[in-house]
């Protein structure tokens, strides 16, 4: 079955760093790749997506490329702020329209002044 | 105005209760969800309706029972509550997988 791994957390970081979280999927046909974030006490946000390989999201300074050959879709940002703190996941859903998506366990984020 | 919306925001009951979380959507979605996020962060997927027809069931005890009455409602029903239900409750709709899907705001459920 379908199935999305990323890095463990937590991952703390000074604001400004560089901000790489790693995703990688196990998927058969063609799924759609998506990175949501969660803030503290709030639901699921979509942070950004792709549907189709080399494609790249972007949205809020983050960025993450379907990488097909290498099946993964890392999510960067060059310069992190204290509000990007939150729990990040990597996430996707299968190649018929409205399949439900699937999770991998989340990455916490803390960014410090 | 709220695309997706669930009530209540927070429930705590006692073991043996039966309850319900409601969920609406005014985004005009044909497909709901019900997931389940543990006290790991970790989240499942728990039902997926479409159109009012239930399309997917994942392993969930039938003391869960989803109710849609409409393709902008989808309520959850819990009979018979267990401390391993607490969790938090996230409903979600989408139009199409490729646009990815809405997530309403949760709601934290305590079983005491």
């Amino acid at each position: 079955g379908n199935s999305v791994t990323q890095m463990e957390g937590p991952v703390t970081l000074s604001e400004e760093a560089f901000l790489t979280i790693n995703c990688t999927y196990t998927a058969t046909g063609y799924p759609s790749l998506f990175w949501y974030v969660q803030y503290p006490g709030e639901g699921l946000q979509l942070l950004l997506k792709a549907t189709k390989a080399d494609d790249k999201g972007s949205n809020k300074g983050f960025e993450a490329t379907y990488r097909k050959e290498t099946t993964s879709f890392h999510l960067e940002k060059g310069s992190v702020q204290v509000s990007d703190s939150a729990v990040y996941f990597c996430a996707l859903s299968g190649d018929s329209g409205n399949t439900p998506l699937v999770f991998g366990k989340g990455t916490r984020l803390s960014v410090i002044a | 105005d709220t695309a997706v919306s669930q009530t209540p925001k927070y429930l705590v009951t006692q073991m043996g209760n039966d309850k319900s979380i409601k969920c609406e959507q005014n985004l005009g979605h044909d497909t709901m969800y019900w997931y389940k996020q543990d006290s790991k962060k970790f989240l499942k997927i728990m039902f997926s309706y479409n159109n009012k027809e239930l399309i997917i069931n994942e392993t969930v005890p039938n003391r869960f029972s989803p109710k849609s009455p409409d393709k902008a409602h989808l309520n959850l029903h819990i009979n018979s509550l267990e401390l391993g239900d607490s969790a938090v409750y996230f409903c979600a709709s989408s139009q199409g997988g490729l646009a990815g899907q809405i997530f309403g705001p949760g709601t934290r459920l305590t079983v005491t």
